[in-house]
């Protein structure tokens, strides 16, 4: 497809659960970003990726929270041992590389913690 | 860590009458100031952006002013139409980092 595709689109989960959600940013775009956005807040940043570079980590909430990211390509973002407060969606974004470049988002997975 | 703050939160409006949002942020270095458009349910669009070498863009009904030396930038949409209704997030790219910071978001209503 020609945007950003996120799945899944929702996630309903029992506390203590691990999750695994997926992102497949615009093809040739080297940028990837994840973002959480809580019930009528505006976005949290998460992790970014950058071509082969390490990512920068430095929004994770926890340990608890990690992503991976194969190349330029599809991108994973696991939370182990689930807590309510993880209930949020989960935004992917990608821009053509890193810097002055418009970031574009995905649907969005919506992850409810029971 | 940089902060950006969004001003109002909410907004209510005619249709036909302009709408203006605004935010502040402390980090000087910042040259990159998006705005996002988000319908309920769904993801955040951008409608407009400008960079630090430019005071004022336009693209039909929108437009963003930034003042660099006050540190504030500005949404202005005319002629509301009901469509316009939707959350609008502000944001600034931090060098240090690569990311957005994004403000709290306005949630605009324009009425018929």
């Amino acid at each position: 497809g020609a945007g950003v595709s996120q799945s899944p689109s929702n996630k309903v989960t029992e506390k203590g659960k691990d999750v695994e959600l997926r992102c497949d940013p615009i093809s040739g775009h080297t940028a990837l970003y994840w973002y959480r956005q809580r019930l009528g807040q505006g976005l949290e940043f998460l992790i970014y990726f950058q071509g082969n570079s390490a990512p920068d980590k430095s929004g994770l909430p926890s340990d608890r929270f990690s992503a991976e990211r194969t190349g330029e390509s599809v991108s994973t973002l696991t939370i182990q041992r689930t807590q309510q407060e993880d209930s949020a969606v989960y935004l992917c974004a990608s821009s053509l590389n890193r810097g002055y470049q418009p970031q574009h988002f995905g649907d969005g997975t919506r992850l409810s913690i029971l | 860590g940089e902060n950006v703050e969004q001003h109002p939160s909410t907004l209510s409006v005619q249709e036909g009458d302009s709408a203006v949002i605004k935010c502040t942020y402390s980090d000087s270095a910042s040259n990159y100031f998006p705005w996002y458009k988000q319908e309920l349910g769904k993801r955040p669009q951008l409608i407009i952006d400008i960079r630090s070498n430019v005071g004022e863009k336009k693209d039909q009904r929108i437009a963003v002013t930034l003042n660099k030396t006050a540190k504030h930038f500005s949404l202005h949409i005319t002629e509301t139409q009901p469509e316009d209704s939707a959350v609008y997030f502000c944001a600034l790219y931090r060098n240090q980092g690569g990311k957005l910071i994004f403000g709290q978001g306005t949630e605009l209503s324009v009425k018929p």
